[in-house]
């Protein structure tokens, strides 16, 4: 099956700095790729998404960049703000199938003001 | 507001008492989901259920049981807790075939 795994598990950053996640995949199949985000007492939330036929993707301070030759896709957080201290999860999924996600074990990041 | 709800949000049990944790969402999502999330582990899946009537084994499915007798609702039964099932649990639904899915609150289950 898929295994993912994430990097760093912890993420201090000055305010304004630059953020950066990373994520590994295993099979090759998988060709959707969400990132979510954890606050405290809340579940994930949805903050952007990459399909494997796309090599990056922004919104706005964020955006996920995807290389599927090295089966590697990150998340990148520009000019960061007090509220962007949470937990991030990446994930990956097949459209076909059993359509669930493999989750990466998550980074917490805390913004430093 | 389209949502997904999970009840109850905090639950602390004694081993063996059975429990019911109750999931419902309101989009008409066919796709329903239950993942159990615990430190340095991120989320792992335990059921899923594609449609009314169609459940699944996810990844760590031992110890749990589920339901989807209507779209709306699918339940976690823990039939006889134990102390390894303390977590945090999310509900999630999604359309089948479209990519985003939606998660609720989360449970914290504590077992003594």
């Amino acid at each position: 099956g898929e295994n993912v795994e994430q990097h760093p598990s912890t993420l201090s950053v000055q305010e304004g700095d630059s953020a950066v996640i990373k994520c590994t995949y295993s099979d090759s199949a998988s060709n959707y790729f969400p990132w979510y985000k954890q606050e405290l007492g809340k579940g994930p939330q949805l903050i952007i998404d990459i399909r494997s036929n796309v090599g990056e993707k922004k919104d706005q301070r964020i955006a996920v960049t995807l290389n599927k030759t090295a089966k590697h896709f990150s998340l990148h957080i520009t000019e960061t703000q007090p509220e962007d201290s949470a937990v991030y999860f990446c994930a990956a999924s097949r459209a076909r199938g059993n359509e669930k996600l493999t989750f990466g074990t998550g980074t917490r990041l805390t913004i430093i003001p | 507001e389209a949502q997904v709800t999970q009840n109850p949000r905090y639950l602390i049990t004694v081993t063996g008492k059975k429990l019911t944790v109750t999931c419902s969402q309101n989009m008409n999502h066919e796709y329903m989901s239950w993942y159990r999330q615990d430190p340095g582990l991120g989320l792992r899946q335990i059921y899923y259920s594609m449609n009314v009537e169609v459940t699944d084994k996810g990844d760590v499915p031992e110890g749990y049981k589920v339901s989807r007798k209507e779209k709306r609702n699918f339940p976690l039964i823990l039939e006889s807790p134990s102390p390894n099932q303390t977590s945090l649990y999310f509900c999630a639904s999604k359309f089948r075939g479209v990519d985003t899915q939606y998660f609720g609150p989360g449970t914290r289950l504590t077992v003594l």
